[in-house]
């Protein structure tokens, strides 16, 4: 069981605005950033929003994101097909010690 | 270009000993934290370490604390991650990724291609 809580799928069709949510605790989203990364099958993932909504370069505008409290989005606008992958957040956890904690990962599919 | 090669992959048996590496090339090798980041067959993501650009500091997940142990060669622009007591539920595909901090975690953006590592009899 993953400490940050993701839906295992989520669906959009061509051009329509998608969003996954991500679920945390105190001792992680609700006291650090929140990390977003992307993965094709058979590939390492990549890293697609830092600091909550912060897009590293050659990532296009229409990924975003937001953060509040314990509870992150990630939010796709005009959906394409090439963005059918599993999107995964992530954070640090200030608890045992220390941690760095993922969702279980939603798997986006382009109807 | 900025890149992160990982070897030392492979099949062993339960309780065996592994020793995964990743040479880095095209940045500077001190100025970033590297992690660890491990894929089980059809799973998610697990973070499994982190060592800090300084060498100083690592982290480890619970999972793994105690039988693994990150380290690395500023020299040899090289992060290695030694795995002893190794059991069926360690077998993933094995991710060397940089963070963009110094210390630790504010987002893994340079990853390399992994090495699988199996454990079985």
């Amino acid at each position: 069981q993953s400490v940050l809580t993701q839906p295992p799928s989520a669906s959009g069709t061509l051009g329509q605005r998608v969003t996954i949510s991500c679920s945390g605790s105190d001792s992680n989203l609700g006291t650090n950033y929140v990390y977003w990364y992307q993965q094709f099958p058979g590939t390492a993932p990549k890293l697609l929003l830092f600091r909550n909504n912060q897009r590293p370069s050659g990532v296009p505008e229409r990924f975003g994101g937001s953060k509040s409290g314990t509870s992150a989005s990630l939010v796709i606008r005009g959906l394409q097909s090439e963005d059918e992958a599993i999107y995964y957040c992530s954070s640090w956890d200030d608890s045992l010690s220390g941690r760095g904690v993922f969702g279980g990962g939603t798997k986006l599919t382009v109807l | 270009e900025v890149q992160l090669l990982e070897s030392g992959g492979g099949l062993v048996k339960p309780g065996g000993s592994l020793r995964l590496s990743c040479a880095a090339s095209g940045f500077a090798f001190s100025d970033y934290a590297l992690a660890w980041v491990r894929q089980a067959p059809g799973k998610g993501l697990e973070w499994v370490s982190t060592i800090a650009g300084s060498g100083r500091d690592a982290y480890y997940a619970a999972s793994v604390k105690g039988r693994f142990t990150i380290s690395r060669d500023n020299s040899k622009n090289t992060v290695y991650l030694l795995m002893n007591s190794l059991g069926v539920e360690d077998t993933a595909v094995f991710y060397c990724a940089r963070d963009r901090n110094r210390v630790r975690w504010d987002g893994m953006d340079v990853w390399g291609q992994g090495t699988t590592v199996i454990v079985s009899s």
